[in-house]
Formats: C-alpha cells, sequence, structure tokens
C-alpha cells in the first residue's frame, strides 16, 4: 500500500527555472513532512521538512507548500542549478512515532 | 562518529549464501530504520527500531530478513538464502525520537551473483 504518491517521476529543468515535485498522501496521522536530496551513490539527505500547522515553508531556494485540507504538499525549487540534480523524496511519518514513509522520487535535472 | 555507518560499503555474494550487513547509527539516536532501495526506485522500508520497544518488522519481505538491534546502538541486517531479487542498496538511518528527522548512511550495496 503506497500511503505517499509522489510525481513527477522524472523531471528536466533549464538553468534558472523553477522545479516542482508533488506529493499526496492518504493517512491523516501523518504530521511531519520532510524532503530528502539523493546524489547517486549517497544516501538520502535531508533538504526541508514542514508541519502541518504551517502552508509554507521556505529556507533559500527552496519551498515547501502544503495543503492540508486536500493532503498534498509540494517541493519549489527557485532558480534551479545543475548542482541541483539529483533524486527528490518527499516522506511523511505520524505523530505517534517517527518512522517515515518515503514516495517513489523524482529525478531532476537540471540543464546548464 | 559523526554520522551513520554502516558497512561493508560493497558486498557481491553468491546466491544461497547469508549476507549481515551493520549499521553504526548516531550516538544517542533511539531510532534506527533499515530500508532497501533498488537501482533506480524508491525507498522500501524493512523494519524500524525505537529504544526498547518491540521493532516494527511490517516491511520485511520474507521470512529470510531479519535485524537484530542491541540497545540504541548497532544494527545487523541478516538475509539468509540470498536470492538476485535481493540486490540493492540497503541504507541504515538513525534519528532521535519525535522529531522525524532522519539521518541516512551510504548505504551497502548488494549485489547477488
Amino acid at each position: 500500500q503506497q500511503q505517499v504518491k509522489q510525481s513527477p517521476q522524472s523531471l528536466i529543468v533549464q538553468k534558472g527555472g523553477i522545479s516542482i515535485i508533488n506529493c499526496a498522501y492518504e493517512n491523516t496521522a501523518f504530521d511531519y513532512f520532510p524532503w530528502y536530496q539523493q546524489f547517486p551513490g549517497k544516501g538520502p539527505a535531508l533538504l526541508i521538512a514542514i508541519r502541518p500547522d504551517v502552508s509554507e515553508k521556505k529556507e533559500g531556494r527552496f519551498t515547501i507548500s502544503f495543503n492540508k485540507s486536500a493532503k498534498q504538499f509540494s517541493l519549489h525549487i527557485m532558480d534551479s542549478q545543475p548542482g541541483d540534480s539529483a533524486t527528490y523524496f518527499c516522506a511523511a511519518s505520524k505523530r505517534a512515532g517517527n518512522m517515515l514513509t518515503f514516495g517513489g522520487g523524482t529525478r531532476l535535472m537540471v540543464k546548464p | 562518529g559523526a554520522g551513520v555507518s554502516q558497512s561493508p560499503s560493497n558486498k557481491v555474494t553468491e546466491k544461497g549464501k547469508d549476507v549481515e550487513l551493520r549499521c553504526d547509527p548516531i550516538s544517542g539516536h533511539t531510532a534506527l530504520y533499515w530500508y532497501r532501495q533498488r537501482l533506480g526506485q524508491g525507498l522500501e522500508f524493512l523494519i524500524y527500531f525505537q529504544g526498547n520497544s518491540a521493532p516494527d518488522k511490517s516491511g520485511l519481505p520474507s521470512d529470510r530478513f531479519s535485524a537484530e538491534r542491541t540497545g540504541e546502538s548497532v544494527s545487523t541486517l541478516t538475509i539468509q538464502r540470498t536470492q538476485q531479487e535481493d540486490s540493492a542498496v540497503y541504507l541504515c538511518a538513525s534519528s532521535l525520537p519525535g522529531l522525524g528527522r532522519a539521518f541516512f548512511g551510504q548505504g551497502t550495496r548488494l549485489t547477488v551473483v
């Protein structure tokens, strides 16, 4: 059962453009929504995270938008750079514990 | 250590052999997770340890897979009678309780030939 659905599977963006990755979840018990960035041969690394009491969180060029009623959240990468080329995973965890359920991943390529 | 450490980094084994993968979490992190990542795929949950609570084994794909953790320290993931479909990167992560922020190791790339 896939509790977190992520789209698109792959994304190509020109340098300077905006990259947008979307995730939808089913379990309303989820209350923590992180995004992880993974480079080839490396483990995923936390990029940015949000809790459902806010609708948006921004850190530098990275912004999470959260829509609690729609059970959706998205990652926006502004002014995308070739160095942002990586696989991005959204995730969610429950209030009672912190086991993470991951989306399927999005492979982002930023063309120079 | 400063981060989550996994060993070996690479393991090639023959079909039918048993393998043991090791994870050293960040000191003080009571939560520890194992995930499997097949080539080009997402992260598949395997097992979750939280302190002294019974582990959540709901993600283990078969009884050939088992994992142990001693207290809040090292964990080992054992795969018995390995099959070619077990070939993947096995990722370990640890976190403090209640925060959900997990730190991942580099993974162990397992190849079953």
